[in-house]
């Protein structure tokens, strides 16, 4: 066990749906990161908050949305689902948010399964 | 932007040594990480460099060149359970400071 909590494990839905993915990070961790892995593809940076404000952002579709509350965990929220955003998705977490050691380990939760049919 | 390169497949048997290197191209870089994935499970730490040279831990260690823009991960005395992708990882602060992954190195080692 990480200490990254994810929900659901896995969560099969059809196209145009909208579901909501959850993650609480390691207890004394600020910043939360999202990431897409498509099958047998690398980790694609999604966005990233620290202590409830947006971070960072990668190329996260505007049918995607994310936030951070104010007990630090954090949803993602899929909107009008495709077949293509079937895929594996990571929450992460780290102490800090910039620069150090700190920052650059990040803890994995063991992700959400999603499958659009 | 940032773009990292890194092979897509290494094969090896048990005992033998790998070596996995990774080019970057950031515009304010901060270091350079390694994260293990095995098959369904989730990437887990390995190392971070954020100053040119060799960290060691145990049988695997990192290396970097910042100069070069450039740093390998080894893999000494592969184990079956070393089989797994290897991701080199690292952090723009021209780039709002993500994280960025490469696509990953699947290590397969042989009996």
């Amino acid at each position: 066990d990480s200490g990254v909590t994810q929900t659901p494990k896995h969560l099969i839905t059809a196209t145009g749906q909208r579901v909501t993915l959850r993650c609480s990070p390691r207890s004394g961790d600020l910043s939360v990161y999202w990431y897409q892995q498509s099958l047998d593809q690398g980790l694609q940076f999604l966005i990233q908050y620290y202590n409830g404000e947006e971070r960072a952002k990668g190329n996260i579709l505007e049918r995607f949305s994310a936030q951070q509350f104010p007990d630090l965990h954090s949803e993602l929220n899929l909107s009008s689902l495709e077949l293509g955003d079937s895929a594996l998705y990571f929450c992460a977490s780290s102490e800090n948010r910039t620069g150090g050691t700190g920052a650059n380990v990040l803890t994995f939760g063991a992700g959400s399964r999603l499958t659009v049919l | 932007g940032q773009s990292l390169e890194q092979p897509s497949e290494v094969t090896a048997v048990e005992g033998a040594i790998v070596q996995i290197n990774c080019t970057y191209q950031t515009s304010g870089f901060y270091g350079l990480s390694w994260y293990q994935q095995h098959d369904g499970g989730a990437p887990t730490f390995l190392s971070y460099n954020a100053l040119d040279g060799l960290e060691e831990t145990g049988r695997f260690s990192s290396f970097l060149s910042r100069s070069d823009s450039y740093g390998y991960l080894l893999l000494q005395e592969l184990q079956m359970k070393d089989s797994a992708s290897y991701f080199c990882a690292v952090r723009d602060r021209a780039a709002g400071n993500k994280l960025t992954f490469g696509g990953g190195t699947r290590v397969l080692v042989k009996p």
